[in-house]
């Protein structure tokens, strides 16, 4: 089955720091998400990136940024950490048919 | 654009009764349709998917969705509810497979004894 890592389950951030959540797929797959997930607002895209070192902007870039240097490796950035980015994080791959995304488990955010 | 309503953030139903989760889109070329589901403390899990082939779609753990052009819904339901079934369901419409998912905003399903 495929994998999709989430380096944290929970972090705790001041504003204004620097924010780094990395995202590891062992399927090989090309395609990879960042998507925030809110009670009441279900899931957004963040950003996503369809090869190494390529990236789109999804519905919410505003404040994020991402890195993919390496195909297994998708890291999203929040470069000064504000509040109202407290949220559920959650990263996903593509599979090769382009019809199924895999999930990580999330990464809950506290930004105080 | 694309979009997705889930109509309904909660539906409780018994133990073994029908569960009917809502689901309308919104979309400017034929759309692929999904659902996920996410139980507590996980990531989301593909259940089932429409692409164009037939319009009745089934899925894991008993679940199905029928395509309704006409009425532009992708209801997902199951003809008995188990208390396992308790998790949060997700619609999503793309208009590019599996690319770029829009996804509803959620309805969190209770089954009670």
């Amino acid at each position: 089955d495929v994998k999709v890592t989430q380096s944290s389950r929970y972090l705790v951030k001041r504003t204004g720091e620097k924010v780094f959540l990395e995202c590891v797929q062992d399927m090989d797959h090309e395609n990879m998400f960042w998507y925030r997930q809110d009670p009441g607002l279900g899931l957004r895209l963040i950003y996503f990136s369809y090869d190494v070192k390529m990236k789109e902007k999804g519905d919410i870039p505003e404040g994020y940024s991402v890195s993919r240097e390496k195909k297994e490796r998708f890291s999203l950035i929040l470069e000064s950490a504000s509040t109202n980015q407290t949220s559920m994080y959650l990263c996903a791959s593509l599979n090769t048919n382009g019809e199924k995304l895999f999930f990580g488990s999330g990464t809950q955010l506290s930004v105080l | 654009a694309q979009s997705v309503t889930q109509l309904g953030s909660h539906v409780s139903v018994s133990e073994g009764a029908l569960v009917l989760l809502r689901c309308n889109y919104s979309s400017s070329v034929p759309p692929y349709l999904f659902w996920y589901v996410q139980y507590p403390n996980q990531g989301l899990q593909l259940l089932l998917k429409y692409t164009s082939a037939a319009t009745l779609v089934k899925g894991i753990n008993g679940f199905e969705a029928e395509f309704k052009k006409s009425e532009t819904s992708f209801h997902l339901t199951k003809p008995s509810a188990h208390m396992s079934d308790a998790a949060e369901y997700f619609c999503a419409v793309s208009e590019s497979g599996g690319n770029k998912l829009t996804f509803g905003t959620g309805t969190q399903l209770k089954v009670e004894l």
